[in-house]
This record gives C-alpha cells, structure tokens and sequence, in this order.
C-alpha cells in the first residue's frame, strides 16, 4: 500500500511570492492534515481537511490556505511568502473508522525556503 | 488547551542497552489518544507506537513500549536492546479523541543518540 506523498520535495521562492504543496493521502483516508516544522518552533497544526471541507484551522493567518479534491488529495497554497514561512511541510493522512478518526500517517514533507 | 511537554531535548544511549524517553501532558478531556513518532534525519514522521486512554494496558510494539500514567498525565517511552537505527528525533503527540476535531499537538522532541 503507498504511503502519504508529497511534491515538490524542495521549493524556493522569494519573498511576496506565492507558494503551492501537494499531498496525495494514503487509499483509503478522507483526512488530510498539515502540519509546519520551522527551526525554532516545532511542529505545529496548520488545517485539517475532510471530505471536502476545511474542518479545522491552527492559529495560522489567512495567507495560509487550502483545499481538498474530490480525490482527497489536497493542496496548500501560502500567499504572500515571508521569510519566517521557510519550514519543513507535512502532510498526514487519517481514515474513519467507525465513527472514530484513527491515526495520522505522514508523507515525507516538502521543504519551502523564501529568499 | 492542551499541552505536550518533553522535558529532555537530548539523550544518549549505548547500543543493545535501553533508553527511556519522557514525555507529560495537560488536558481536561477523557477521551484522547497519544502517540510517539520517530523523524530520522530523512524528516519522514513514522509511528511509533500509540496509545488510547480509554485502555489500561500499556502499548508494546516489538522493542518498544510505552508506561501510560492517566492520572499523572505521563506518558514515556522505553526502548529496549537500542540500535544505530533507532537514532532519530522522537516526539510525543496529543489528538484527542472522538471526531478528532484537532490536529495533533505536538512536544519539541527528544533528540536520541545511539553510541556504537
């Protein structure tokens, strides 16, 4: 079974550009998390999507942005690149079962640096 | 809102002996699930091991286990008969349970040294 995948591995782009990443979750799985890893501040929640739907957002500003396919794939789009924005991004997926959402599963992230 | 705390940012261990990694948390919900992933210096996030609260038995995957105290909020990691490839930053995860409205609250992690 394939895993959670992510592209592009690396990015670069310079301040004020916009910034797009792609998770494509493991068969199976209608959730969709991401998560940022910056040097300095951890891991922190970004979104969560399901079925469709934005459920959830971490204390990010509306620069950070998304959306889920009908594929369940998702994309995550930053606007206005700021130099803090360099991190590594990940994606994780999560399945239902019975009435409980399980665990996340994570892809291998893709590394966004602003210049 | 809840917390994940791991109070050791690095440890280090000699091969085949065994290392326990320690992690606290804070909530006020009952129902929630804890985790440990391991990030090798690919920056893959793997599971580890996970726990539920509602179950009081401790979680055991091959050489690892976990010692989940509820009421002290506490949940460490012991890994027995360590090798070079269990060298990674390992970090302790919150979600709390039910419809899992939350994504993961995550600690700042343990970096974990194995001497040959």
């Amino acid at each position: 079974e394939a895993g959670v995948t992510q592209s592009p591995t690396h990015l670069i782009k310079t301040r004020g550009q916009q910034a797009t990443l792609r998770c494509s979750p493991i068969s199976g799985h209608t959730s969709v998390y991401w998560y940022q890893q910056a040097l300095g501040l951890g891991l922190q929640f970004l979104l969560w999507y399901d079925e469709g739907e934005e459920r959830n957002r971490g204390n990010f500003p509306p620069r950070f942005s998304g959306r889920q396919f009908p594929n369940y794939s998702s994309e995550l789009n930053v606007n206005a690149l700021e130099l803090e924005d360099s991190a590594l991004y990940l994606c994780a997926s999560s399945r239902k079962l019975a009435g409980v959402r399980e665990t996340q599963y994570f892809g291998p992230g893709t590394r966004l640096l602003v210049l | 809102a809840q917390t994940v705390t791991q109070s050791q940012p690095e440890m280090s261990v000699q091969e085949a002996e065994t290392v326990t990694l320690s992690c606290t948390y804070d909530t006020s919900e009952s129902d929630y699930y804890l985790f440990w992933y391991k990030q090798p210096p690919s920056r893959q996030m793997i599971l580890v091991i996970r726990q539920e609260a509602y179950k009081q038995q401790n979680a055991t995957e091959n050489r690892f286990s976990v010692n989940f105290q509820k009421a002290a909020k506490s949940f460490s990691l012991k890994i027995s008969d360590s090798q070079l490839g269990d060298a990674a930053m390992y970090f302790c995860a919150y979600n709390q349970g039910g419809g899992g409205a939350d994504g993961l609250t995550f600690g700042k992690g343990t970096h974990l040294i194995i001497q040959p």
